[in-house]
């Protein structure tokens, strides 16, 4: 059973508007969270994280909250870039053992 | 500073074949993973290792065998490649400095392209 899951496999959003991209999680054991996001014929890059003791991180257009109880995090971009068009994964930690879960993936694509 | 590597960019193998995927790192990271990437599936583990010398099993490890001889090489083994391992293979390193935030940050490959025929 998916742990992790992006339950919406794709979003489109006009250049200049927020992209928000959501993850659900069920392991109330998970205590670090991650995106990453993927080109084509790229390797995936890490973008941003948040461990769950805090419920909100900020790294410049992007800003990830975390909502414990409702075992949700989601993932904001504001304004949206054209080059923002992407595959994003959401991931969760597995104990402290290193090892990340991710979730199926959502495919944003950004109009200019 | 290249990152991690992987070989060869792509693939075709008949079925029943046996077949290497390389990955090297020049990072120094203690902390190696394959995953395979499949539509609709994200991101699957198939085994990793914490440090040279250990190996472990991850979420879809049947079919696969790993070795860990060095820091630097993570080779991916397919002993009798059938047609449902076609897939997309990153191989991904992590620093695993223990008590750090950012053991869980992996840094991944480009990727390697296998179609089973």
């Amino acid at each position: 059973d998916q742990q992790v899951k992006q339950n919406s496999p794709s979003l489109s959003v006009q250049e200049g508007r927020i992209s928000i991209l959501n993850c659900d999680y069920t392991n109330s054991m998970f205590d670090y969270f991650l995106w990453y996001k993927k080109y084509p014929a790229e390797g995936p890059t890490f973008l941003i994280s948040i461990s769950s003791i805090k419920d909100k991180n900020e790294d410049g257009r992007f800003t990830v909250f975390l909502n414990k109880s409702a075992k949700h995090l989601s993932l904001h971009i504001v304004p949206s870039q054209p080059g923002d068009s992407a595959v994003y994964f959401c991931a969760a930690n597995s104990g402290n053992t290193g090892k990340l879960i991710f979730g199926q993936g959502t495919t944003l694509q950004v109009k200019p | 500073i290249a990152g991690i590597t992987q070989a060869p960019t792509s693939q075709i193998l008949a079925a029943g074949r046996r077949m290497t995927l390389r990955c090297t790192q020049d990072m120094r990271h203690n902390a190696m993973y394959w995953y395979r990437q499949d539509l609709g599936l994200g991101l699957r583990l198939i085994h990793y290792s914490n440090t040279a010398g250990t190996t472990g099993k991850g979420e879809v490890p049947d079919g696969y065998s790993v070795s860990r001889a060095n820091t630097d090489d993570f080779p991916l083994t397919l002993a009798s490649a059938v047609p449902s391992q076609t897939s997309v293979y990153f191989c991904a390193s992590s620093d695993g400095a223990s008590g750090e935030s950012e053991v869980y940050e992996q840094y991944f490959g480009p990727g390697t392209r296998l179609t089973v025929t």
